[in-house]
């Protein structure tokens, strides 16, 4: 079963604007990743929140991590059109052996 | 470049045959997964080897076999290919840094079941 739900499904905004896509889990975690995707290729690595952390950076990527309510958000500033991918949420669902367990992911559009 | 390589790209079976995916990572990870990905879904793990010489079973093992060859090397069998394994599949692997660094996943495999 999924563990992360992404919300939105599909997000379709223009250039320099906000991208903000949320994750819910239903589980404890050791941590949440965000991880992209373009079309047709493997998944890349965004950003880690660990679940004692509630916000963290990464350039133009903001991560937030409320664990009372077993959700993240993804906020990605001053969009592009090379941001235009899948966005999936992962947990561990407290394991530590590495497994992850992905949501349905977020198709986000930036249109020039 | 350092990475995951998976072969082949691409793949086209008829139901009942028989094939290998392949695997090599170059990181010295010691973590090495197999997930599939379905449209419209999330991935979903089919089994995993913490370890070089250990293997377990993830959410959606049934009809999949896997050998951690060595350390590098990580392979996915379908013994009798069906058409509901049409699908993509990643591999991925983690070290030690992963559970900070997150894991690396190959650009996958194209599995068509006919």
């Amino acid at each position: 079963s999924q563990q992360g739900e992404e919300d939105p499904q599909a997000l379709s905004i223009q250039e320099g604007e906000n991208a903000t896509m949320n994750c819910s889990y239903k589980t404890s975690i050791n941590n949440l990743q965000w991880y992209r995707q373009n079309s047709g290729r493997g998944l890349v690595h965004l950003i880690l929140i660990r679940s004692n952390e509630r916000e963290k950076h990464s350039g133009r990527l903001r991560v937030t991590l409320d664990t009372s309510k077993k959700s993240s958000s993804l906020l990605i500033t001053a969009s592009r059109a090379a941001d235009t991918a899948s966005y999936f949420c992962a947990t561990d669902r407290g394991s530590t052996l590495g497994r992850l367990y992905f949501g349905r992911g977020t198709q986000l559009t930036v249109w020039p | 470049n350092a990475g995951v390589t998976q072969t082949p790209k691409f793949q086209v079976l008829k139901t009942g045959q028989s094939m290998t995916l392949q695997c090599a990572q170059d990181m010295n990870h010691n973590s090495m997964y197999w997930y599939r990905q379905d449209p419209g879904m999330g991935l979903r793990l089919i089994y995993y080897s913490a370890s070089e010489g250990t293997t377990d079973k993830g959410e959606v093992p049934n009809g999949y076999n896997v050998s951690r060859l060595n350390k590098r090397e990580f392979s996915l069998r379908l013994e009798s290919a069906a058409p509901s394994q049409t699908s993509v599949y990643f591999c991925a692997s983690g070290g030690d840094l992963s559970p900070i660094y997150g894991y690396t996943f190959g650009s996958g495999t194209r599995l068509t079941v006919v």
